[in-house]
C-alpha cells in the first residue's frame, strides 16, 4: 500500500516563503506530482520530479529525495493567490496516482 | 476553450436515485479518470480507461459503473444513491497514461445525496 503525510494547514504572510514537506512510504516509486487546488475548483498541476534534487519554476519550486522518501513544495513571495490546499501525490504500481491529504495554505496581508 | 468539461457541475438527489455524471475532454488524450474526493478532501482514483478500455478498477461498489463511449467522453453512473456518494467527483485525462503523464482535471460535479 501507500502512505502519504503532509501537514494539514500552514499559515503565512504575503511576501514570505512557505515550506510544504511531504513524505510518501509506496512501493514501485515512479514519481511525485504537486498540484494546487484553490476552494471549489479542479487540481491544477504545478510540478513534477522524478530525480532527486530541486527543479524551480518561477516563485514555486519542488525537491524529492527518493531515498528519505521525502519532498518539499517551495513558495516564494507569497501572494494572496497563493491561498490555495497544495496536494502531493505519488505515482507508483499500475501507473495509479495516490494523492495525500493537501495541505491549506493561508495567505495573510 | 475547456480543456476537461463535466457536466452537471451540481448534484442534488435523494437516496435511492440512479443519476450519471458526464466528463468530455478535447486534449486528443488516450486516457480518462473518476476521482473521489470526500469531505477531508482526499482524493482517491476510481476508475481509469485508456482508449475506451478498463484499465483501473479501484475497490468501489458496482453501484458505479463508468462509460466510455470513445476516447474523449467518460461517463460515471451511480446507482441506488447512498448518503455516503456525497462528494465532490472529478474527471481527468492524460495524453497516455504513463506514469510520468501529467493529468489534467475538470472542474469537479458536487453530488449531495439527501
Amino acid at each position: 500500500g501507500q502512505n502519504i503525510d503532509q501537514p494539514t494547514e500552514m499559515t503565512a504572510t504575503e511576501g514570505a516563503i512557505v515550506q510544504i514537506n511531504c513524505t510518501y512510504q509506496t512501493s514501485g516509486f515512479n514519481g511525485l506530482f504537486w498540484y494546487q487546488q484553490h476552494a471549489g475548483e479542479a487540481p491544477t498541476f504545478l510540478s513534477y520530479n522524478v530525480l532527486d534534487g530541486l527543479e524551480e519554476k518561477g516563485r514555486f519550486s519542488s525537491f524529492l529525495s527518493r531515498s528519505k522518501g521525502y519532498s518539499y513544495l517551495l513558495l516564494k513571495e507569497l501572494q494572496m493567490k497563493d491561498s490555495a490546499s497544495y496536494l502531493c501525490a505519488v505515482t507508483a504500481a499500475g501507473n495509479k496516482l495516490t494523492f495525500g491529504g493537501g495541505t491549506r495554505v493561508l495567505v495573510k496581508p | 476553450d475547456t480543456a476537461v468539461s463535466q457536466t452537471p457541475k451540481y448534484l442534488v438527489t435523494q437516496m435511492g436515485n440512479d443519476k450519471s455524471i458526464k466528463c468530455e475532454q478535447n486534449l486528443g488524450h488516450d486516457t480518462m479518470y473518476w476521482y473521489k474526493q470526500d469531505s477531508k478532501k482526499f482524493l482517491k482514483i476510481m476508475f481509469s480507461y485508456n482508449n475506451k478500455e478498463l484499465i483501473i478498477n479501484e475497490t468501489v461498489p458496482n453501484r458505479f459503473s463508468p462509460k466510455s463511449p470513445d476516447k474523449a467522453h467518460l461517463n460515471l453512473h451511480i446507482n441506488s444513491l447512498e448518503l455516503g456518494d456525497s462528494a465532490v467527483y472529478f474527471c481527468a485525462s492524460s495524453k497516455q497514461g504513463a506514469v510520468t503523464d501529467t493529468q489534467y482535471f475538470g472542474p469537479g460535479t458536487r453530488l449531495t445525496v439527501l
